[in-house]
């Protein structure tokens, strides 16, 4: 398997555009993370989804992100408008079964909003 | 709600070098804990994993014990190489807040020869 493929692997964007970050777990894993990494917060936990459903999203920022999971290989995070403090590493992570197992990250996207 | 507190970094030490990165939970019932690495420019890769009390994990060197009763996980090496210099994080899940994997803030280690 390749592994958690994120896309863009960079994005630089002007504040007030739109931006949608792309993740596809890996094949048979059946939850799947959306983190965010700055220095000064470090690793926090946006949105995550079990068979597609969304259990928590208490860590989105405000309304200005959303996130979706169509389907069991795909997932997006929106931005919509973006604003500079928004520059961040995104990293999605996926794994299979119950909460003792080993998630899988992605290698991330990192966001720049000028 | 769940939350993971880790030793404040970065933490420099030479090659050879004894390593311990403090991590302690809070946490309601029986969560699995997990340290996890990460290298420059990637994302974050399981290092080891305990799943009840008194659990040791152990990968490359590295080992950690589920400690219960002073909610603690704390890493440790005996020797460290500069290919160990890296961001740690300590995470748990399957407390209070369900299947979500929360981590605490990573520990910067760099290891000098």
């Amino acid at each position: 398997d390749a592994g958690v493929i994120q896309s863009p692997r960079h994005e630089v964007t002007e504040m007030g555009q739109e931006v949608t970050l792309r993740c596809k777990p890996i094949s048979g894993h059946n939850s799947l993370f959306w983190y965010r990494q700055t220095m000064m917060r470090g690793l926090e936990l946006l949105i995550y989804f079990n068979n597609n459903v969304p259990i928590d999203d208490s860590g989105m920022p405000e309304d200005r992100f959303s996130a979706k999971m169509p389907n069991a290989s795909f997932s997006t995070l929106k931005i919509q408008p973006s604003e500079p403090r928004d520059s961040a590493v995104y990293f999605c992570a996926s794994r299979e079964g119950q909460a003792n197992t080993e998630a899988f990250f992605g290698q991330g996207t990192r966001l720049t909003v000028v | 709600g769940d939350s993971v507190t880790q030793m404040e970094g970065p933490v420099t030490l030479s090659e050879e070098a004894f390593l311990t990165i403090n991590c302690t939970y809070t946490a309601t019932g029986y969560p699995s804990l997990f340290w996890y690495v990460q290298y420059p420019g990637e994302g974050l890769q399981l290092l080891l994993k305990a799943t009840k009390a008194d659990d040791k994990g152990s990968n490359k060197g590295f080992e950690a014990t589920y400690r219960k009763e002073t909610t603690s996980f704390h890493l440790e090496k005996g020797s460290v190489q500069v290919s160990d210099s890296a961001v740690y994080f300590c995470a748990l899940s399957g407390g209070q807040a369900g299947t979500a994997l929360i981590f605490g803030k990573g520990t910067t280690l760099s290891v000098s020869s």
